[in-house]
């Protein structure tokens, strides 16, 4: 079937415009989640999501980013007048469900640059 | 609080050579384990995972891991390294409570030289 999707696959956006990253999940997978990877480093957790509730957002580095799920399926994380740090990969996953013991699956990633 | 480091953000080893990326963590109780590995410009993909029971986990193409609890460690290892084994490697860490947010290592890059 059909893997974790994400689009675009690359975004460039200039400094101070608003950016909407898409991520479509394998069916059936009830958590979801987003990272940031900068160039050369490790994943970090952005945050979240079981169904359409969001229990952990500890993870977003400012309050220009939100994100959202509808319906147990697509997710959009959207950036508020991006800055140039904002500039990485962003990540989404998704796992069939909660525990922490599930496999996540990764989609192949958004790269977003900030000129 | 959950936290994950891998000694050594470069390995290189020669082909045929055995392959040891170090992880170690910290976690408040028992922990889920996992290594995940990156390729050039593909996404990432679990290669093992230890949740509980037998400590020496098999993953993919030949790789091993064992949880050392008294060491906090969860090496990853592989006998002969190939060519192929070019890529990123990341240890993460999921805290068996139910709780869904699994932290990542820093990564370790390995090269295999021929």
């Amino acid at each position: 079937g059909a893997g974790v999707s994400q689009s675009p696959s690359n975004k460039v956006t200039e400094k101070g415009k608003d950016v909407e990253l898409r991520c479509d999940p394998i069916s059936g997978h009830t958590a979801l989640y987003w990272y940031r990877q900068r160039l050369g480093q490790g994943l970090e957790f952005l945050i979240y999501f079981q169904g359409n509730s969001a229990p952990d957002k500890s993870g977003l580095p400012s309050d220009r980013f939100s994100a959202e799920r509808t319906g147990e399926s697509v997710s959009t994380l959207t950036i508020q007048r991006t800055q140039q740090e904002d500039s990485a990969v962003y990540l989404c996953a998704s796992s069939l469900a909660t525990g922490g013991a599930y496999e996540q699956y990764f989609g192949p990633g958004t790269r977003l640059t900030v000129t | 609080a959950q936290s994950v480091t891998q000694l050594g953000s470069h390995v290189s080893v020669s082909e045929g050579a055995l392959v040891l990326l170090r992880c170690n963590y910290s976690s408040s109780v028992p922990p889920y384990l996992f290594w995940y590995v990156q390729y050039p410009n593909q996404g990432l993909q679990l290669l093992l995972k230890y949740t509980t029971g037998a400590t020496l986990v098999k993953g993919i193409n030949g790789f091993e891991a064992e949880f050392k609890k008294s060491e906090t460690s969860f090496h990853l290892t592989k006998p002969s390294a190939h060519m192929s084994d070019a890529a990123e490697y990341f240890c993460a860490v999921s805290e068996n409570r139910g709780y869904d947010k699994v932290i990542f290592g820093p990564g370790t890059s390995l090269s295999v030289i021929p």
